[in-house]
């Protein structure tokens, strides 16, 4: 089956204490990015990656690191993270062209006390 | 700022009514896609339009994008309580094409 898989779904986690959520995908897709989700804010783009070892910052990138060392996955990092970084986080991918669909994970919900 | 600026934030209809909700950016996008997402989902995308003036349907939806390729609509005809959810959009400019810039959503509540 097709799929996104972020690890975890679920994480209280302490401010300065780092993070690191998962991203695999399963569909040999070139492009994969980063999005958080905040209530009246839509989705808002962190990082993405156009191909290996190739990526790009988004709308919101600070606080945030990611590599792509491999196709499939695209893991997101948090340094420090700061309760400003409690969000909802979406992992995409799409293969290589604007046109095709992308595909996104299940999200992760992170809370940073 | 926003990017693009997605209206009304929110909408409530009885089934059987219609629904619009409209998009507009201040730059000329290369295209625009369509998602939606249902409560305690993910988003899922529905139709990417790349065209001037186009008008595509699914069913009972209507995408359209502007001659200007600077705004868009998504119309549902005769609404059903299944199209509960969030619908957004987001644009893509040419020159960043890994770059997707998303409206905040329009929330559709249907009352059956």
């Amino acid at each position: 089956e097709a799929q996104v898989t972020q690890n975890p779904r679920y994480l209280i986690t302490v401010t300065g204490k780092k993070l690191t959520v998962t991203c695999s995908q399963n569909m040999n897709h070139e492009y994969m990015s980063w999005y958080r989700q905040d209530p009246g804010l839509g989705l808002r783009q962190i990082y993405y990656s156009m191909n290996v070892e190739v990526t790009d910052k988004g709308d919101v990138p600070e606080g945030y690191k990611v590599s792509r060392k491999e196709k499939r996955n695209f893991p997101l990092i948090l340094e420090s993270p700061s309760p400003n970084q409690t969000s909802l986080y979406f992992c995409a991918s799409r293969p290589q062209g604007t046109g095709n669909t992308i595909y996104f994970g299940e999200g992760s919900w992170l809370t940073v006390v | 700022g926003q990017q693009v600026m997605q209206i009304p934030q929110y909408q409530h209809v009885q089934e059987g009514e219609d629904f619009t909700t409209y998009c507009n950016s201040s730059t000329t996008l290369s295209n625009i896609q369509w998602y939606k997402q249902r409560p305690g989902g993910h988003p899922v995308f529905l139709i990417q339009l790349v065209k001037s003036g186009e008008v595509k349907k699914q069913k009972r939806l209507t995408f359209q994008f502007g001659e200007a390729k600077k705004n868009s609509s998504l119309h549902i005809t005769a609404t059903q309580t299944t199209d509960v959810g969030t619908y957004f959009c987001a644009g893509r400019r040419g020159s960043t094409l890994g770059r997707l810039y998303f409206g905040r959503g329009t929330q559709l509540t249907v009352w059956p």
